[in-house]
């Protein structure tokens, strides 16, 4: 089945130590995304990507970066993960097509703890 | 900016009880609409979506109307499971920006069925 696929599901760092968390997909899907969920909160978008083109939102900090080597990869850097840093990661993808809308897949997530 | 107010949680109902979770928005042009469940520990699936004024989403046996007049995109179940226990979003689609499209979410609301 094509699928959005996050790894790893559980990743325990230590505050100050870099941390990559890896999303794939197998949608062909030229958009990526990446989301911060903190408990009991909503998803909150932190950039995505259109093909290779990088897209931040303005309140991203710059602790946060991303890369995408190729359509099936993306990946979310975290600097130095501090104890706010602890959240649900979340990978989408979806399709934009000429003036119309498209749904986001979802990845399982991934959640992030900082001792 | 647009955005989405859904009916504060939490929800508590018992098994084979109706379901209504409220979710209003605000937006400048046409957006779609989308509900996703989370079950606990796990990322977003989508439930159901609508792309335009008077289309009705059904999905599991949830359904939701896009109401453009009152702007307003309600979720229903006739019956609940203990099954569908979970956080439910509501979410609209921006226009394109950059090149891709954004969702936004409201804040979820908690359903839990008791048997």
């Amino acid at each position: 089945d094509a699928m959005v696929i996050q790894n790893p599901r559980y990743q325990v760092t230590q505050f100050g130590k870099p941390v990559t968390l890896s999303c794939s997909q197998t949608l062909n899907h030229n958009v990526m995304y990446w989301y911060q969920q903190k408990s009991s909160q909503a998803p909150k978008l932190l950039f995505h990507y259109y093909d290779k083109d990088f897209n931040n939102e303005a309140d991203t900090p710059d602790n946060f970066q991303s890369r995408r080597p190729n359509t099936s990869f993306c990946f979310l850097d975290i600097r130095s993960p501090g104890l706010g840093d602890a959240a649900m990661y979340l990978c989408a993808t979806s399709r934009l097509l000429p003036g119309g809308t498209d749904t986001q897949y979802f990845g399982p997530g991934t959640r992030l703890t900082v001792l | 900016g647009d955005s989405v107010t859904q009916m504060e949680g939490p929800v508590t109902l018992s098994e084979e009880a109706f379901l209504t979770i409220n979710c209003t928005y605000t937006a400048t042009g046409y957006p779609s609409l989308f509900w996703y469940v989370q079950y606990p520990g796990e990322g977003l699936q989508l439930l159901l979506k609508a792309t335009k004024a008077d289309d009705k989403g059904s999905n599991k046996g949830f359904e939701a109307t896009y109401r453009k007049e009152t702007t307003s995109f309600h979720l229903e179940k006739g019956s609940v499971q203990v099954s569908d226990s979970a956080v439910y979003f509501c979410a609209l689609s921006e226009g394109p920006q950059g090149g891709s499209e954004k969702l936004v979410f409201g804040k979820g609301t908690k359903l839990t069925v008791n048997p």
